[in-house]
């Protein structure tokens, strides 16, 4: 049972266009979202993350848009570099588990064009 | 990577082997996870740990254990390696504590590439 769904799994952008990257989940319990960046060889690393009591969040050139009532959220990359070029994955956990699990997506590999 | 070392960072062993890996932090969190990676399934929670001798399981444990000793290192041990065990496995560590929004933001070590032939 997938509890995240992420699209697309690869996206192919040119330079300066906008990347999207959507994220479904399931679980009402869920309220933190957070995305990470990873590139080859190396470990994911903390992007940007949301909570529910807020639409949007921007930070630099990316941007998340949450949609409660959707239950989906997404992932705006304004301005998209080569240096962007990596894969990103959603996550969504619920902070009454006091754990830190994250439960993530599947993953979508973005390559920006020159 | 945020005071995080794994090892091995590659191994090739064969199937019905022992496998421990290790990881290591600079950090004295609290909090450590270990999640596996493969293509199609993003990564997948297999064990994590809130303290010393505290451990609880993922959404992928079966055919793995853990152990900490020592708040600096977290064990990942595969009793008897299977070929739907080769993956790459990643350790984190996060710098929250319990009822801290900060547990939820985790840094990730470099990864161990296994291979079960």
């Amino acid at each position: 049972q997938q509890q995240v769904k992420q699209s697309p799994q690869s996206l192919i952008v040119q330079k300066g266009g906008i990347s999207i990257i959507n994220c479904a989940y399931e679980n009402t319990a869920f309220d933190y979202f957070p995305w990470y960046q990873q590139f080859p060889g190396k470990g994911p690393a903390l992007l940007i993350a949301i909570r529910p009591d807020v639409s949007e969040k921007k930070e630099g050139r990316f941007t998340i848009s949450f949609n409660k009532s959707a239950k989906q959220f997404s992932l705006h990359i304004m301005d998209s570099q080569p240096g962007d070029s990596a894969t990103y994955f959603c996550a969504a956990s619920k902070s009454s588990s006091n754990t830190g699990k994250l439960i993530f997506g599947q993953g979508t590999t973005l390559q920006v064009k020159p | 990577d945020a005071g995080i070392t794994q090892s091995p960072r590659h191994k090739v062993t064969e199937t019905g082997t022992p496998v421990t890996l290790r990881c290591h932090q600079t950090e004295n969190h609290r909090y450590m996870y270990w999640y596996r990676q493969d293509p199609g399934h993003g990564l997948r929670l297999i064990h994590y740990s809130y303290g010393v001798k505290d451990t609880d399981k993922g959404e992928v444990s079966d055919g793995y254990s853990v152990s900490r000793s020592k708040t600096e290192d977290f064990l990942l041990t595969l009793e008897s390696a299977t070929s739907s065990q080769t993956s790459v496995y990643f350790c984190a560590i996060s710098p929250g504590t319990s009822g801290s929004q900060h547990l939820y933001e985790q840094y990730f070590g470099p990864g161990t590439r296994l291979t079960v032939t």
